[in-house]
């Protein structure tokens, strides 16, 4: 089946530091691959995507890159700010399945501190 | 910038009671979804509907669960008979497109969330 595992949070690191959210995957076909970020009182906003292996994703200094042999796509980021506190998740979606339907990993909890 | 918005932000209901979860897609938007996601679960896919008809539906979304698209602008969630398991938050999305035949460049955007609370 489809379903996607996370690194369990909370994660707590100080401004500056180097982040790691590692994701793993299990897929029935070939997935397109997605980081969501949801921020205090807001939806989930989609952070970066990679449609094939290999691909790297990127946005607001983030990176994953799609790793069809490990099935993994970890969020990776240099130095963290006060800002990037959120919530991060994992999420894939079948290419070949109906009509869009994401599946994510449970969700990561970063805090940054100053 | 247009967002999806949903109301109520928090929802209290007695188990048993008719709850209505409500939510304002991107108004040009064709495809819409609902998930859940319980408290320290994953967020799990229920329905997706399109043309006014349901296009996927999860092992979750059973008859106690119904979906509709009253006018232009609403499209809403109904959970029949709350249980207590039914508790969570509860997130809208909306899509211009799918990301059919090969493409994954539609976004689906999500709505801030009710939170369903059943006592």
């Amino acid at each position: 089946g489809n379903s996607v595992t996370q690194m369990e949070g909370p994660v707590t690191l100080s401004e500056e530091a180097f982040l790691t959210i590692n994701c793993t995957y299990t897929a029935t076909g070939y997935p397109s691959l997605f980081w969501y970020v949801q921020y205090p009182g807001e939806g989930l906003q989609l952070l970066l995507k990679a449609t094939k292996a290999d691909d790297k994703g990127s946005n607001k200094g983030f990176e994953a890159t799609y790793r069809k042999e490990t099935t993994s796509f970890h969020l990776e980021k240099g130095s963290v700010q006060v800002s990037d506190s959120a919530v991060y998740f994992c999420a894939l979606r079948n290419r070949g399945s109906t009509l869009g339907r994401l599946y994510f990993g449970r969700g990561t909890q970063l805090t940054v501190w100053p | 910038e247009p967002e999806v918005t949903q109301t109520p932000s928090h929802q209290v209901t007695q188990m048993g009671q008719e709850v209505i979860l409500r939510c304002v897609p991107i108004s040009n938007h064709l495809y819409f979804y609902w998930y859940r996601q319980i408290l320290g679960q994953k967020v799990e896919f229920l329905v997706s509907f399109y043309n006014n008809e349901i296009s996927e539906k999860s092992e979750i979304f059973d008859d106690q669960f119904s979906v509709e698209r009253p006018d232009g602008s609403n499209f809403t969630l109904k959970i029949r008979s709350t249980k207590l398991e039914d508790s969570a938050m509860y997130f809208c999305a909306s899509s211009e497109a799918t990301g059919l035949a090969g493409s994954a460049s539609y976004e689906q955007y999500f709505g801030p969330g009710t939170r369903l609370t059943v006592t």
